[in-house]
């Protein structure tokens, strides 16, 4: 079973702030994905990244980068220069790595981020 | 494109009535995931499609509730008799082979249920 900590239950910063949400994570598997969903206002959740458990290489999308630390179980997103488009509420996930579980995602309780004009 | 399209996206009910709640996933998707997300648990998956058959329905809380997918375009997710502990937004998900390409889950809008 895997489990999945963010501690932050709700972030408020001011528009153009850097901003760090943080994801702990457990699991027995050696292989594994990771995942970062955001639910904005709306509802809907909308996918921002898919990361193998094997591949501990930084990622930069535009404003947005990962920063995966496989010793410390953690993969940690930061949002530059935050946008009021921005707040939402951020889940991290992880999941097995095939075996026919790779669909079976554990989201955590999220991160509201609320980004104030 | 059109996305997943769920209905209705709000729904309320009394106690003990039957609710159902209906899923369009996008077309050319082969697996379907039905949520729930409330204040308590957050998000649950309930259960797990793949080419319309029910791969992993472990998570489908008791016998009250039951899901279908009589074919690729559609599926239901069916609650009967309802009850006030049901209340939650339901959220139906799909996605080309999860394994495949970025696994990404598309989700739906959500149906906000509300058992009084």
């Amino acid at each position: 079973a895997q489990k999945v900590t963010q501690a932050q239950t709700e972030i408020s910063v001011v528009e153009k702030e850097d901003v760090t949400l943080d994801c702990v994570y457990e699991t027995r598997d050696t292989t594994y994905y990771l995942f970062w969903y955001k639910q904005p206002p709306s509802g809907e959740l909308v996918f921002l990244i898919r990361r193998n458990s094997f591949d501990e290489q930084n990622e930069i999308s535009g404003r947005y980068s990962w920063n995966f630390q496989k010793s410390t179980s953690s993969f940690n997103f930061t949002i530059t220069a935050s946008q009021v488009v921005d707040s939402a509420v951020y889940f991290c996930a992880p999941s097995p790595w095939g075996g026919g579980s790779n669909y079976k995602l554990t989201f955590g309780k999220g991160t509201l981020l609320t980004v104030n004009p | 494109d059109a996305g997943v399209i769920q209905s209705p996206r709000h729904e309320v009910t009394e106690m003990g009535q039957e609710v159902t709640l209906r899923c369009k996933p996008i077309s050319g998707h082969n697996s379907l995931f039905w949520y729930r997300q409330t204040m308590m648990r957050g998000l649950e998956l309930l259960i797990y499609f793949n080419n319309n058959v029910p791969i992993d329905d472990s998570g489908m809380p008791e016998d009250r509730f039951s899901a279908k997918m009589p074919n690729a375009s559609f599926s239901t997710l069916k609650i009967q008799p309802s009850e006030p502990r049901d209340s939650a937004v339901y959220f139906c998900a799909s996605s080309l082979n999860p394994g495949s390409n970025t696994g990404e889950l598309f989700f739906g809008e959500g149906s906000r249920l509300t058992v009084l």
